[in-house]
């Protein structure tokens, strides 16, 4: 089935480490996003791409890091810069022309 | 930047009750839709309704593009449609980045 697969769905990490989200799709989607959702509020950005090799901050990068080596891949890294990094990560995807987005199921990160 | 508002914040319903969501936008977009977060927190496409109507099921969106509003209309519910309804709408060059409001929690009580 086409559909947009994030992992892991839960982790746990400790304060000073790196840790990274995996997403992949294979919608053929041309663009892929991160949002971020705190308990309560609604989402927020923080990187895009909309071709491979190319990405682009949104309204929250500052901590994070992203690659997008192919166009399936959009991996997110959360780095130990990152002040508060525990929340809901969500990865989209979208065709380029309509921008309609198409979620995945989230990864839920605890930092302890 | 475009800023997005919905309203209610919460509604809660009696099972088969009708209801009207609303997402305010505070500038033209040119990308709409409507998402059900479900309480496992995946988010599911309703709509994708940059103008106009559409009907599915049970559900129906319009969104009047001239006047910055859009509409979910949800009738006859059930305890399933619990959960938050998110208007997003986009901004800057990319069609697909989306702000999005904060959201309408939905609590169908049997």
């Amino acid at each position: 089935d086409g559909g947009i697969t994030q992992s892991p769905k839960y982790l746990f990490r400790k304060e000073g480490q790196n840790v990274t989200l995996s997403c992949e799709q294979n919608l053929n989607h041309d663009a892929m996003y991160w949002y971020r959702q705190d308990p309560g509020q609604g989402l927020r950005l923080i990187y895009y791409s909309q071709i491979v090799n190319d990405f682009q901050k949104g309204d929250i990068a500052e901590g994070y890091s992203v690659s997008r080596e192919k166009k399936e891949s959009f991996p997110l890294t959360v780095t130990s810069a990152q002040k508060n990094p525990t929340a809901f990560y969500l990865c989209a995807s979208s065709p380029r022309v309509t921008g309609e987005l198409f979620f995945g199921e989230g990864s839920r990160l605890t930092v302890l | 930047g475009i800023q997005v508002e919905q309203s209610p914040p919460d509604l809660i319903l009696q099972e088969g009750a009708n209801s009207t969501l609303r997402c305010n936008f505070s500038d033209s977009v040119n990308n709409l839709q409507w998402f059900h977060q479900n309480p496992w927190g995946q988010l599911i496409n309703l709509f994708y309704i940059p103008s106009g109507t559409k009907q599915n099921g049970r559900l129906s969106a319009t969104t009047v593009a001239t006047e910055r509003y859009s509409l979910l209309y949800i009738s006859s519910s059930q305890t399933t449609d619990s959960g938050v309804y998110f208007c997003a709408s986009n901004y800057g060059g990319s069609q697909g980045n989306l702000i999005f409001g904060k959201g309408t929690k939905l609590s169908v009580k049997p």
